[in-house]
């Protein structure tokens, strides 16, 4: 069963870097891709983007020029960065699993699901 | 701003049934499978439906989902207190190239 630990810094100010790793612990590291998630405070989920054991990496529109992903497959862990931040980016950071695939032989449907999260890393920006 | 529309709140009495909608796009929802995720307070959301319908091990059939165009939809039965929490909805949005989430709904169990 796979598990994820996750560690950072959860104080930051602003225009600092937020840096955060998360470990993953059972499964097969190279089988998935992997995703960080943020919640801010009382509001939704926002996909900040994702992973794979090659370093292939897709993010989020509207944070790509602030978010750099990374991955050490040595040590079945993967990071995330996001420079220049500010009180907007106040957050609780998750990482997690994706699971992700076409089914379909005639009608080709993709699919794209989160099974494994981690407990969540609180994020704060300020001065 | 969220890709996909949920409403903010729902609310039924112990032992009802509610649903919780989630409205996205032909990008999103129309074309892509969609993922329903439960968060209880504090705590990291859990995946309750996959496939548009599927259930993971050891989620209880009184949860349910279903899809139509652009449009899906979570079915809760049996409500119990337990289920307080928040729902989310997501899928794989074709043209963002981006994971997409609902805003989320929180269920009140009366």
């Amino acid at each position: 069963q796979v598990q994820l630990q996750q560690w950072g810094a959860g104080l930051l100010k602003p225009s600092e870097t937020l840096s955060l790793t998360c470990a993953v612990y059972g499964g097969s590291f190279s089988d998935s891709s992997w995703s960080w998630i943020r919640q801010p405070p009382g509001k939704g989920l926002e996909w900040i983007g994702e992973i794979n054991h090659s370093g292939i990496t897709k993010y989020n529109p509207s944070l790509k020029s602030r978010v750099t992903m990374s991955v050490d497959t040595s040590k079945n862990q993967f990071s995330l960065r996001l420079t220049s931040v500010t009180a907007a980016d106040t957050a609780v950071y998750y990482c997690a699993r994706v699971i992700w695939g076409i089914r379909g032989l005639i009608v080709r449907v993709k699919y794209y699901y989160i099974d494994v999260w981690g407990k969540g890393t609180t994020v704060t920006v300020s001065s | 701003q969220s890709v996909l529309t949920q409403p903010p709140s729902v609310s039924a009495a112990p032992g009802q049934k509610v649903t919780i909608s989630c409205s996205g796009s032909s990008s999103n929802i129309g074309i892509n499978y969609v993922s329903w995720y439960q968060q209880l307070p504090g705590t990291a959301p859990k995946l309750l439906i996959y496939y548009d319908s599927e259930r993971p091990s050891g989620i209880p059939d009184r949860f349910s989902g279903s899809k139509s165009g652009t449009s899906a939809t979570l079915g809760i039965t049996g409500l119990q207190t337990g289920d307080e929490a928040d729902y989310y909805c997501g899928t794989w949005d074709s043209s963002l190239i981006a994971g997409v989430f609902g805003g989320g709904t929180k269920l009140t169990v009366l």
